[in-house]
């Protein structure tokens, strides 16, 4: 079964700092895709940046990026420069087989404040 | 910018009531799916829609609910008798192929 672990409930930072937000997963699919998406408190689900398992690179985009360490099976999401508009929910999720519809599994969440 | 499109954004409705959630994906996408979450709580997966039909459905997912796409471009879930559990942001969400999913603003239902 997949499953996506994210241990940090809460985090704080300080404006324009960088954080890490941690997202561990376990999955027997040789083949999965990662996800970082971000929930501000009007409730939408943003998508933030996407990781193929066969992916060379570490994602980038712009202030974002994910630290896929494929051994360790994590895949933690760097934001730079932090602004107080960063201040959200961030869910890591994952999508496994293709075959299975692409649902995506999601973790439990962390919850980042930004202050100025 | 396409968007995939909610309504109602919310919804209040009386136990055993049936309830329709309506969602306009974006036009050109293929998949499309519907998730839960509950106040606090994670997104959790419904159901998967692809090619007029369910794709995969988790447990949550039971007789209650349905889901059509009726004419194209509305895609629809459908929740017979609502319980006072079924109280949740419902987030209809579609993608092209092997892409990222786009969510829409979502509902948040209430049961009472």
């Amino acid at each position: 079964a997949q499953k996506i672990t994210q241990t940090q409930p809460g985090m704080f930072v300080q404006e324009k700092e960088a954080v890490t937000l941690d997202c561990t997963y376990d999955t027997s699919d040789p083949s999965y895709g990662l996800f970082w998406y971000k929930q501000p408190s009007s409730g939408e689900m943003i998508f933030l940046i996407y990781q193929g398992s066969y992916d060379q690179q570490n994602a980038t985009e712009g202030r974002y990026s994910l630290n896929f360490q494929k051994a360790r099976k994590s895949a933690n999401l760097v934001i730079s420069a932090s602004q107080l508009g960063d201040s959200a929910m961030y869910f890591c999720a994952m999508r496994g087989s293709y075959n299975q519809g692409g649902k995506l599994i999601f973790g439990q969440g962390t919850e980042l404040s930004v202050k100025p | 910018e396409p968007e995939v499109t909610q309504t109602p954004s919310h919804q209040v409705t009386q136990m055993g009531q049936e309830v329709i959630l309506r969602c306009v994906p974006i036009s050109n996408h293929l998949y499309f799916y519907w998730y839960r979450q509950i106040l606090g709580q994670k997104v959790e997966f419904l159901v998967s829609f692809y090619n007029n039909e369910i794709s995969e459905k988790s447990e949550i997912f039971d007789d209650q609910f349905s889901v059509e796409r009726p004419d194209g471009s509305n895609f629809t879930l459908k929740i017979r008798s609502t319980k006072l559990e079924d109280s949740a942001m419902y987030f209809c969400a579609s993608k092209l192929t092997n892409t990222e999913a786009f969510f829409g603003q979502g509902t948040r239902l209430t049961v009472v």
